[in-house]
């Protein structure tokens, strides 16, 4: 079975420092893995996508996640942090059919002036 | 372009009634999943439909939930007999072709069992 767990609810950040956005799976095979944002008001958004290719992916607004097989980890990072990104962040996991996707409890970020 | 609609963006409803929950995806989308998002939680795959394949419905939390998609477009999350657990936003999701590609949110239906 397929399940991710987002360590940390919540995140508080100071503009312009790095952020940390921690994610742990767990699959029985090689897994495809996301991170999808959800701004206040606003629909979800994909910001990067891991499918067995580099292990080291960019994503859009400056964000990264490195996948750490030997950790099962998948942490989304920036190195600075804008007012802008204050959000709800999801870790996604996809079945091993790309059928269905596995969401975690989320983490939101706020970031502070 | 349009994205991804979804109606009513608010439904309160008696506990015991039936819904209907539409979602209208992007066009030539023939991928379509329903999410479920109760309070605090992330959210909880439901049901995917791609194209003419006859649809994944392991989501589904209860038989008092269905959904159907016609003519590989529309979509209505029906549920039955509603409960008080049933409470959360129902999203609505498409993408070009399913897989790995990026799923476009709509907005989301807030559904209220009192």
């Amino acid at each position: 079975a397929q399940s991710v767990t987002q360590l940390d609810s919540h995140v508080s950040v100071s503009e312009g420092t790095p952020v940390l956005l921690r994610c742990n799976y767990s699959s029985s095979y090689s897994p495809s893995l996301f991170w999808y944002v959800q701004h206040p008001n606003k629909g979800l958004q994909l910001l990067l996508k891991y499918t067995s290719a580099a292990t080291l992916v960019k994503g859009i607004n400056g964000f990264e996640a490195e996948f750490k097989k030997s950790e099962t980890s998948f942490h989304l990072t920036k190195p600075s942090a804008h007012m802008s990104d204050a959000a709800e962040y999801f870790c996604v996991v996809s079945s091993n059919n790309f059928n269905k996707f596995y969401f975690g409890s989320g983490t939101k970020l706020n970031v502070k002036p | 372009g349009a994205g991804v609609s979804q109606s009513p963006s608010n439904k309160v409803t008696e506990k015991g009634k039936d819904v209907e929950l539409r979602c209208d995806p992007i066009s030539g989308h023939t991928a379509l999943y329903w999410y479920r998002q109760s309070l605090g939680q992330g959210l909880e795959f439901l049901i995917y439909f791609q194209g003419n394949s006859a649809p994944d419905k392991s989501g589904l939390p209860s038989d008092r939930f269905s959904a159907e998609r016609t003519g590989g477009s529309v979509s209505t999350l029906t549920i039955q007999r509603t409960q008080q657990e049933d409470s959360a936003v129902y999203l609505c999701a498409s993408s070009l072709v399913g897989g790995l590609y990026e799923q476009y949110f709509g907005p989301g239906t807030r559904l209220t069992v009192t």
